[in-house]
């Protein structure tokens, strides 16, 4: 079935480090979602990218979806000890259904 | 978030019992979710309902029951036949023509 891959599992960075994440479908996508969950806390919808070669950006934080709309990425620059969290990607599941497939996630610790 | 409201936050239960958990939800969105998480692990999909008095099982339904009378409200049951019970279980939702999820505050369900 659908499947989607997110590297690394954890990052442990320092402070002002920059941090990326990277996640991969086994099939085309319509969109791409990311969402941060805090250490004890639930997921919190970052950002959708939709279009194929998708640049968004919010302040410090940069979300990339490639050409084929199979990957994505989220960078973060100069990390803040408030990035702390596991990062989701997630993308529908096609058809009519509307459940979300869903990547591990990427846990960033940082050393303040 | 503000608009889905998953009750109690922390549940105590002896094996054997089956246990509900409620998820409320005044954003008025038709399609509505259940996940499990484990610790360290990403998000499993149990059930969800794209509308009222209609739900589908998701990847890990065995030992679960949900119910979908009101469109407001989704609870569910983890039964006595769920074999490892304790998790932390997330409620959401999503709007007519959009994928994107919101979550409730989550429910840490603990099986002595």
């Amino acid at each position: 079935g659908q499947q989607v891959m997110q590297i690394p599992q954890y990052q442990h960075v320092q402070e002002g480090e920059d941090f990326t994440t990277y996640c991969n479908s086994s099939t085309t996508l319509s969109n791409i979602q990311w969402y941060k969950q805090r250490p004890g806390g639930h997921p919190v919808f970052l950002i959708q990218l939709v279009k194929s070669g998708e640049v968004k950006k919010q302040k410090r934080l940069t979300f990339q979806f490639g050409e084929a709309k199979k990957n994505s990425s989220l960078h973060i620059t100069a990390t803040q000890t408030t990035d702390v969290g596991t990062y989701f990607c997630a993308g529908p599941g096609g058809g009519n259904n509307r459940k979300l497939i869903w990547g591990l996630g990427t846990s960033l610790a940082v050393n303040p | 978030d503000g608009g889905i409201t998953q009750s109690p936050k922390y549940l105590f239960r002896k094996e054997g019992q089956n246990v509900t958990l409620s998820c409320e939800q005044n954003l008025n969105h038709d399609a509505m979710y259940w996940y499990r998480q484990d610790p360290g692990q990403g998000l499993r999909l149990i059930y969800y309902s794209q509308i009222v008095n209609d739900f589908q099982k998701g990847d890990i339904a065995e030992g679960y029951s949900v119910s979908r009378e009101k469109k407001e409200s989704f609870p569910l049951t983890v039964t006595s036949a769920q074999k490892n019970p304790t998790a932390f279980y997330l409620c959401a939702t999503s709007n007519l023509g959009y994928t994107e999820a919101f979550f409730g505050q989550g429910t840490r369900l603990t099986v002595v």
